[in-house]
């Protein structure tokens, strides 16, 4: 069974200032993948960034990097020069496994407020 | 545009009626999922679809029920016999070129039950 953890249901950042999201995963598959999601308060699913078990460098999008520590089992987001408009709920979220068929597990979520 | 529909965007019923919720993509993606979401929680998942005529239970699939006779089709029942219906609902693709794929997600049906 995979598991997705997001311990901090609530963050504050200033705006321009950079903010880390954390997520912790558990799983006994050898190959998955990992993947972040904000949803507005619209409800939409906005795909960020991605990274699979077996990539030798972070994940890098734009403003949006992964920290990746394996060993740990973190997949933490960053989010460099925040914006107003970030606020939103961010998902950290995992498929696992030859067989899972791109089968997502989501974390509980965090609520990200930007202050101007 | 290539994207996700889900229509309606709110829908309401009685209490032991069925609703059909719709998702349409045009993306030519294989694989289709739907999930759950309830207030301040992560999504589960009720169905899942890699191929047309072909699906399977998710987590939660108990008072649902699915169908894909077509690729860009996969539209969501939910049944009288589901309990706590109440809900958004959210439908993604996924294409299938790659192991991990990311999903794309439609807007969402937010279906509420009296």
């Amino acid at each position: 069974a995979q598991k997705i953890t997001q311990t901090q249901p609530g963050m504050f950042v200033q705006e321009k200032e950079a903010v880390t999201l954390d997520c912790t995963y558990d799983t006994s598959d050898q190959s998955y993948g990992l993947f972040w999601y904000k949803q507005p308060s619209s409800g939409e699913m906005i795909f960020l960034i991605y990274q699979g078990s077996y990539d030798e460098q972070n994940a890098t999008e734009g403003r949006y990097s992964l920290n990746f520590q394996k060993a740990r089992k973190s997949a933490n987001l960053v989010i460099s020069a925040s914006q107003l408009g970030d606020s939103a709920m961010y998902f950290c979220a995992m498929a696992g496994g030859l067989t899972s068929y791109g089968k997502l597990t989501f974390g509980q979520g965090t609520i990200l407020t930007v202050h101007p | 545009d290539g994207g996700i529909t889900q229509s309606p965007k709110y829908l309401f019923r009685k209490e032991g009626q069925n609703v059909t919720l719709s998702c349409e993509q045009n993306l030519n993606h294989d694989a289709m999922y739907w999930y759950r979401q309830d207030p301040g929680q992560g999504l589960r998942l009720i169905y899942y679809s890699q191929i047309v005529n072909d699906f399977q239970k998710g987590d939660i699939a108990e008072g649902y029920s699915v169908s894909r006779e077509k690729k860009e089709s996969f539209p969501l029942t939910v049944t009288s016999a589901q309990k706590n219906p109440t809900a958004f609902y959210l439908c993604a693709s996924r294409g299938t070129s790659g192991r991990f794929n990311e999903q794309y997600f439609g807007p969402g049906t937010r279906l509420t039950v009296t």
